[in-house]
């Protein structure tokens, strides 16, 4: 159990485009779903938290009209990076909480590779 | 702010034992969590401590001293599929928010 897609796995794109990429929690509700971002050989960086039905909260630098989150329902979020450019080329990981595991678990994705030409 | 520090790289021979640190300065510190993440995939969890002392579990363990702000994670009897990144990260208040750390690339030899 507790298994988290992410969709798509990869993805280029121009630069200007817009690209959105899904996470979903498949056999748990997420009530909490996570959005990171990881530059090679580095650690992970939280970009924003989202709880179902309510406004993602964003870190400190992380704009939040450019990266815009969305948490519909208890199983799906979604990141859609806007006006992409080169810079924002990352991999992109999100998480879940929720139902499942230990309260303050999250659940990762498999994550998601933006490479913005 | 929080600082949450681990070595950068290491390097050991297979079969062997390794212990990786992590230091955190942090208030309201409400948890630890070890991961294990390869090139391109997601974190994996190994280890979870709230309490101070040694979780074992196989060939992994963790410990944490949380009036030290310090923990480790022991892998022993090393694995060539063990060469990975490892991340710790520490939960602060009563939510799930993670902070990780910087990370510690791990290359295992024969």
């Amino acid at each position: 159990g507790a298994v988290v897609s992410q969709h798509p796995s990869r993805v280029i794109c121009k630069s200007g485009t817009s690209v959105k990429i899904e996470c979903r929690s498949l056999d748990f509700q997420a009530t909490t779903m996570f959005w990171y971002r990881q530059f090679p050989k580095k650690s992970l960086m939280l970009m924003a938290t989202s709880n179902e039905g309510s406004k993602a909260t964003y870190e400190q630098g992380v704009e939040k009209d450019k990266f815009l989150i969305n948490h519909a329902s208890l199983t799906l979020s979604t990141l859609t990076v806007t006006s992409a450019h080169p810079e924002d080329s990352s991999f992109y990981i999100c998480s879940a909480a929720g139902t499942s595991g230990f309260y303050n678990e999250q659940f990762f994705g498999p994550g998601t590779r933006l490479t913005v030409l | 702010g929080q600082n949450i520090d681990q070595p950068t790289e290491m390097t050991a021979t297979e079969g062997a034992i390794v212990q990786i640190n992590c230091t955190y300065q942090t208030s309201g510190f409400n948890g630890l969590f070890w991961y294990q993440q390869h090139a391109g995939e997601a974190p994996t969890f190994l280890s979870y401590n709230v309490l101070d002392g040694l979780e074992e579990k196989g060939r992994f363990s963790s410990f944490l001293s949380r009036s030290k702000g310090y923990s480790y994670l022991l892998l022993k009897e090393l694995q060539m599929k063990d060469s990975a990144s490892y991340l710790c990260a520490v939960i602060v208040g009563g939510g799930n928010k993670l902070t990780f750390g910087t990370g510690t690339q791990l290359k295992v030899e024969l």
